[in-house]
C-alpha cells in the first residue's frame, strides 16, 4: 500500500544552521508529494509541492525535489530561523485509484535555537 | 478572506456518549475532508465530501459518520465514544479536482474520558 516515512525527531538545530528532513515513499501509481507544517495550536499549512519527477517544490526559502529514482522527497533550507520551529509532515497523493486522500507521515519536529 | 473555521475548539465526552463536530470551508471550496490526528502522529482520512455525497472513505468504524449542506459546510458525528478516540480532529477544504491543495482548520481537540 502507499506509505510515508519521516526521519525521527525532534531535530534540534542553532539558528542559521542548515536543515535536512528527510522523506521516502511508496506509491503504487505517480503520487503528488507535498510538505505540510504546522504551527503550535494550529492547523497544517501547505509549505510546497511537486507534481511529478524532478520537479522542485519551493516556499519561503524551503525546497524539496521529486526523485522518482530514490522514492524521496527531502526538505530543506539553508538557513533556518526560529520562526521555522514547528512539525513537518511529508504527505502523497496517489494518481494510481483517483484517490482523494493524503497519506501523511508521522512528522518531524524541527526545534532551532537563537 | 475566512480560512477553514471550526467548532469547537476543546471537547470533552465521556466514553459512549455522542459528539458533534463543525466545518465552515474556505471560501470558494466546494469539497471537505475530514482527519484524525492522534498525537504524535500525522493525520489520518476519515472520508471526504463533495455535492452532498460522502464520496471517499478511510479505514474508520461506521461510528464515524458525516453530512455535507448545500452551503458546502461539514460536520463529523462520532457514537459510543471510546477512550481511544481522543484526538485533534482536522477539518480541510480543497476545490473539487484531485489533488487540490487542501486548507486545513485549526482543528477541534476532542478528549474522551
Amino acid at each position: 500500500g502507499n506509505s510515508v516515512t519521516q526521519m525521527e525527531g525532534p531535530v534540534t538545530l542553532s539558528e542559521e544552521a542548515f536543515l535536512t528532513i528527510n522523506c521516502t515513499y511508496t506509491a503504487t501509481g505517480y503520487p503528488s508529494l507535498f510538505w505540510y507544517v504546522q504551527y503550535p495550536g494550529e492547523g497544517l499549512q501547505l509549505l510546497l509541492k511537486a507534481t511529478k519527477a524532478d520537479d522542485k517544490g519551493s516556499n519561503k526559502g524551503f525546497e524539496a525535489t521529486y526523485r522518482k529514482e530514490t522514492t524521496s522527497f527531502h526538505l530543506e533550507k539553508g538557513s533556518v530561523q526560529v520562526s521555522d520551529s514547528a512539525v513537518y509532515f511529508c504527505a502523497l497523493s496517489d494518481t494510481a485509484d483517483s484517490s482523494y486522500k493524503l497519506i501523511f507521515g508521522s512528522g518531524t519536529r524541527l526545534l532551532v535555537r537563537p | 478572506d475566512a480560512g477553514v473555521t471550526q467548532s469547537p475548539t476543546h471537547l470533552i465526552k465521556t466514553r459512549g456518549q455522542q459528539v458533534t463536530l463543525r466545518c465552515s470551508p474556505k471560501s470558494g471550496h466546494d469539497t471537505v475532508s475530514w482527519y484524525q490526528q492522534a498525537l504524535g502522529q500525522g493525520p489520518q482520512f476519515i472520508f471526504q465530501y463533495y455535492e452532498e455525497e460522502e464520496r471517499q472513505r478511510g479505514n474508520f468504524p461506521d461510528r464515524f459518520s458525516g453530512h455535507q449542506f448545500p452551503n458546502y459546510s461539514s460536520e463529523l458525528n462520532v457514537n459510543a465514544l471510546l477512550l481511544g478516540d481522543s484526538a485533534l480532529y482536522l477539518c480541510a477544504s480543497s476545490r473539487g479536482q484531485p489533488h487540490s491543495p487542501l486548507h486545513f482548520g485549526n482543528g477541534t481537540r476532542l478528549t474522551v474520558t
